[in-house]
């Protein structure tokens, strides 16, 4: 079965890091770019950046640069978003997203992380 | 920068058709931005509609139909009903790698 399976939960305390996972399963992980998208309650999808998988090219979105890092295990088909000095307007859904144009768009299921002191 | 443009709401009576579009800030949307539509409901990952202009994911029902229309990618649909109230995505490839722009999303009211 194609699917993104995302990590848990996070709670965390302002100015710490958060690490979310995406284990990538039933497709050439290496094939594709892993795109990392948020949504902060009420709000609109947000795109944070992408690594390809097989290159390890990196692009991150400018509002983000410097406190997003984007990496993978190729051997563990999983790919991670690490966001440093986190904030209360950092809560959100995180979610990980493949894009392709022959296969439209296959999504995670969400990672909630709550910035709460 | 490249922006794409969609209404932020919308609005449609129960069984009535409504195309929403998605546009950029500068230039025309063709089959080359292979455009696709996401829907997302509150508290659910967005789920893919229509990818590379006019094809349809599994299980979409044929009330969703994308296309070029002028200079804009749209989505129709035809016959709505009351659950497809949702917000709706729309993503195009800028021919860079695996770059691939948002739209802002419109909220679709069905009443």
């Amino acid at each position: 079965q194609v699917q993104l399976v995302q990590s848990g939960a996070e709670v965390k305390e302002p100015g710490a890091s958060v690490k979310v996972s995406c284990k990538a399963s039933g497709y050439t992980f290496t094939s594709y770019a892993m795109h990392w998208v948020r949504q902060a309650p009420g709000q609109r999808l947000e795109w944070m950046g992408w690594i390809h998988a097989g290159n390890g090219n990196i692009k991150y979105s400018q509002k983000f640069q410097g406190r997003v890092t984007v990496t993978r295990d190729t051997s563990a088909s999983t790919a991670y978003m690490e966001l440093s000095s986190l904030r209360s307007e950092d809560t959100a859904v995180y979610y990980c997203a493949r894009f392709s144009r022959s296969l439209g768009g296959l999504w995670g299921q969400g990672t909630l992380v709550i910035v709460s002191s | 920068q490249t922006v794409v443009t969609q209404e932020p709401s919308f609005s449609v009576s129960p069984g009535g058709t409504v195309t929403l579009t998605c546009g950029l800030s500068s230039g025309s949307i063709s089959t080359n931005y292979y455009p696709s539509w996401y829907q997302q409901t509150p508290g659910q990952p967005p789920r893919t509609l229509i990818y590379n202009t006019n094809i349809r994911s599994s299980g979409v029902p044929d009330r969703f139909s994308g296309s070029i229309l002028g200079n804009k990618a749209a989505l129709t649909i035809t016959g709505a009903q009351a659950d497809d109230e949702s917000d709706y995505y729309c993503v195009l490839y800028m021919g860079s790698g695996p770059d691939w722009v948002f739209g802002g999303g419109t909220k679709l009211t069905v009443l």
